[in-house]
């Protein structure tokens, strides 16, 4: 099956860090651009980061550049974002979403999401 | 950064009514717009690509069209299924932005 399974959101203090994972299955994940999208409770959605097949190309949106670093394992079909430095204004649900094949970045699987949580 | 402005915020509509939605860029974007339906509490999901190619598995009542800044989705017929959130999302140029949503409900 097709699937992204998002995991490691939970409840973190302002200042403080997190790490994000994101399991793929279902589809030959190095050849494809992962991507994380946030959605703050009650708001849209907002693209937050992305990262090349090879992982050799990371993008940032300005709201989290040079506090977040994404990543990817693809023996192991997986991504990572590394939270650092949160805010208040960083809670939210987390979507891993992928990208479609080419070079048009729209996405065409999501996962569940996982929520985080920034909060004293 | 593209800012992009979604008309209405929320509508009610019933069942076989025939709903648009508006998206409009605050430039010209080329037909780099794709479409997501949200339901409560579940992930986005992909309905149109390139302004106006349905993505596999999605009904044809659902379709876009649109040049330059202004777009539509319109879907033909509602279906009960078809209550949930829109949103417009521009990969022109990066950062990729979206729309604030529109929320369609039942009336």
């Amino acid at each position: 099956e097709v699937q992204l399974l998002e995991s490691g959101g939970g409840l973190e203090q302002p200042g403080g860090s997190l790490r994000l994972s994101c399991a793929a299955s279902g589809f030959s994940f190095s050849s494809y651009a992962m991507n994380w999208v946030r959605q703050a409770p009650g708001k849209g959605l907002e693209w937050v980061s992305g990262i090349s097949g090879s992982g050799g190309s990371t993008y940032y949106a300005d709201s989290v550049k040079g506090r977040f670093t994404i990543s990817r394992d693809n023996s192991k079909n997986t991504q990572h974002l590394q939270m650092n430095s949160l805010r208040a204004e960083d809670t939210a649900v987390y979507y891993c979403a992928k990208k479609t094949r080419g070079t048009n970045w729209y996405f065409d699987l999501w996962g569940r999401g996982t929520l985080v949580t920034v909060s004293s | 950064d593209i800012q992009m402005t979604q008309s209405p915020s929320s509508l009610s509509a019933s069942v076989g009514d025939r709903v648009t939605i508006t998206c409009r860029a605050s430039q010209g974007i080329s037909n780099s717009l794709a479409w997501y339906q949200q339901k409560a509490g579940k992930a986005p999901k992909l309905l149109l690509y390139g302004a106006s190619r349905l993505e596999s598995g999605v009904p044809s009542r659902f379709s876009g069209s649109g040049s330059g800044t202004d777009y539509t989705l319109t879907i033909s017929s509602l279906q009960p299924e078809d209550f949930a959130t829109y949103y417009c999302q521009q990969y022109y140029s990066t950062p990729w932005t979206f729309g604030q949503g529109t929320k369609v409900e039942i009336k």
